[in-house]
């Protein structure tokens, strides 16, 4: 099962940020944080990742909380192409084992609307 | 598009009948991945390969589906006897080891439809 909990959907005004939460209670100390996102009829499209420090890339924001619980995944002027599903995902850091599947949950649809 | 591609993009077959898909990888990534996405749903794990061997198979996988990766470039999957219940997206990712991260990049997917 996915170790996230995210809401099924949210809206943004076209122009605006959009802040998608996302809950990993029991995230352990060696497992990352993942945005993809899945445009309608593609496959999914990494957004970023992090450990435990904020993180920017040309996309978007990611803001963990300081007990690692919660982030939230910035998109800081959304377009209507942002309109997706964007799936938060935990994922345990390479180890020996080489076991690094990607667990998804449904992810949140988000409606970017003009 | 991330590099990674898939054929046949839309599959549509009758029940019973065995279909195979496959997936083309970024060249210089090791690692393929397959997953199966139904409606409404986030995609499933179904197997994945670093180079050509076969390390890991999920309970999804039944024995009506193989996957192979001959020459550890790219994949085929193929679905024997196939069932309306295997109508899905079959998405194929491939990632590169690069230490302590690993993004996957994910093909278009084929759609397969059975009747």
């Amino acid at each position: 099962d996915a170790k996230t909990t995210q809401p099924p959907s949210m809206d943004c005004a076209e122009g605006r940020a959009a802040n998608l939460p996302c809950n990993h209670s029991t995230i352990s100390g060696n497992e990352y944080v993942y945005w993809y996102r899945q445009i309608h009829s593609q496959g999914p499209q990494y957004i970023i990742h992090g450990l435990k420090n904020n993180e920017t890339n040309e996309m978007a924001s990611l803001i963990i909380t300081e007990d690692r619980k919660s982030s939230t995944l910035i998109l800081p002027h959304a377009t209507l192409r942002d309109t997706a599903v964007y799936y938060c995902i935990v994922r345990v850091q390479l180890n020996m084992n080489r076991d690094d599947k990607i667990i998804f949950g449904k992810g949140t649809r988000l409606h970017i609307l003009p | 598009d991330t590099g990674v591609s898939q054929d046949p993009r839309h599959k549509i077959t009758k029940r019973g009948q065995n279909v195979t898909f496959r997936c083309d990888p970024i060249s210089e990534h090791n690692r393929l991945y397959w997953y199966r996405q139904t409606l409404g749903q986030g995609p499933e794990f179904l197997t994945y390969f670093q180079n050509e061997a076969q390390l890991e198979k999920s309970r999804l996988l039944s024995d009506r589906f193989s996957a192979e990766r001959p020459k550890g470039s790219f994949s085929t999957l193929e679905i024997q006897r196939t069932e309306q219940g295997d109508s899905a997206m079959y998405l194929c990712a491939s990632s590169r080891d690069r230490g302590e991260v690993n993004e996957q990049f994910f093909g278009p997917g084929t759609r397969l439809t059975v009747l």
